[in-house]
């Protein structure tokens, strides 16, 4: 079955950017779309944003000026890029299949940022 | 932004129990409205999308229904395994929304 893998650095400085990569298995990503979240400790989920495999992207309109997401057919990757992090972008990313419900989601990556 | 409201934040309850989660839009989805379970520590787990259907291989204790702007989800008899946070989430617009979570407890 389908299965979703974060990785990327679990620190990154404040103004830096924090880059995620989520690697696919057991299927192709192409014809869907994939989300990522984030989840600060002890708070709810949020929606970062969703890639279509054509490059066609949704961000959240509160985050929109400091992502960027991408894929990568031929390693079956899609990426997140979030420019100037600071301690409230500190928090578990998730990666998910979008069908408009996530139906397959990775184990999450914690991300910290702190100097 | 369609903004969820779920309701209770938080309740008690035995092994056995039937439960009711309720989940409001701020506006009319439809029935674009899927339910999560989250345990500490995992990611979310899908458990009902389009306000009714059960996703495979979830239990059949659990059921979901409504439309428009308000949506429960019930779990007909709780079992030990169920004590954990549920999550609402509307699929009718980006972005992407949530309720705030009810977090179920063993009393």
């Amino acid at each position: 079955q389908v299965q979703l893998q974060e990785s990327g650095p679990g620190l990154v400085k404040p103004s830096e950017t924090l880059s995620l990569t989520c690697t696919v298995s057991g299927g192709s990503i192409s014809h869907y779309y994939w989300s990522w979240f984030r989840q600060p400790a002890g708070k709810g989920l949020e929606w970062i944003g969703r890639i279509f495999t054509s490059g066609s992207t949704n961000y959240n309109p509160s985050l929109k000026s400091r992502v960027t997401m991408s894929s990568d057919t031929s390693k079956n990757q899609i990426s997140l890029n979030l420019t100037s992090v600071t301690a409230a972008d500190s928090a578990v990313y998730y990666c998910a299949r979008d069908r408009s419900f996530m139906d397959v989601w990775g184990k999450g990556t914690t991300v910290t940022v702190s100097s | 932004d369609i903004q969820m409201t779920q309701s209770p934040s938080s309740l008690s309850a035995s092994v056995g129990d039937r439960i009711t989660i309720t989940c409001r839009a701020s506006r009319n989805i439809g029935r674009s409205l899927n339910w999560y379970q989250q345990k500490p520590g995992k990611a979310p787990n899908l458990l009902i999308y389009a306000a009714s259907s059960l996703q495979s291989g979830v239990p059949s204790s659990f059921s979901g229904s409504g439309s428009g702007t308000e949506f429960t989800l019930t779990i007909s008899s709780l079992q030990h395994e169920d004590f954990a946070t549920y999550y609402c989430q509307q699929s009718y617009g980006t972005p992407w929304t949530f309720g705030q979570g009810t977090k179920v407890d063993i009393k």
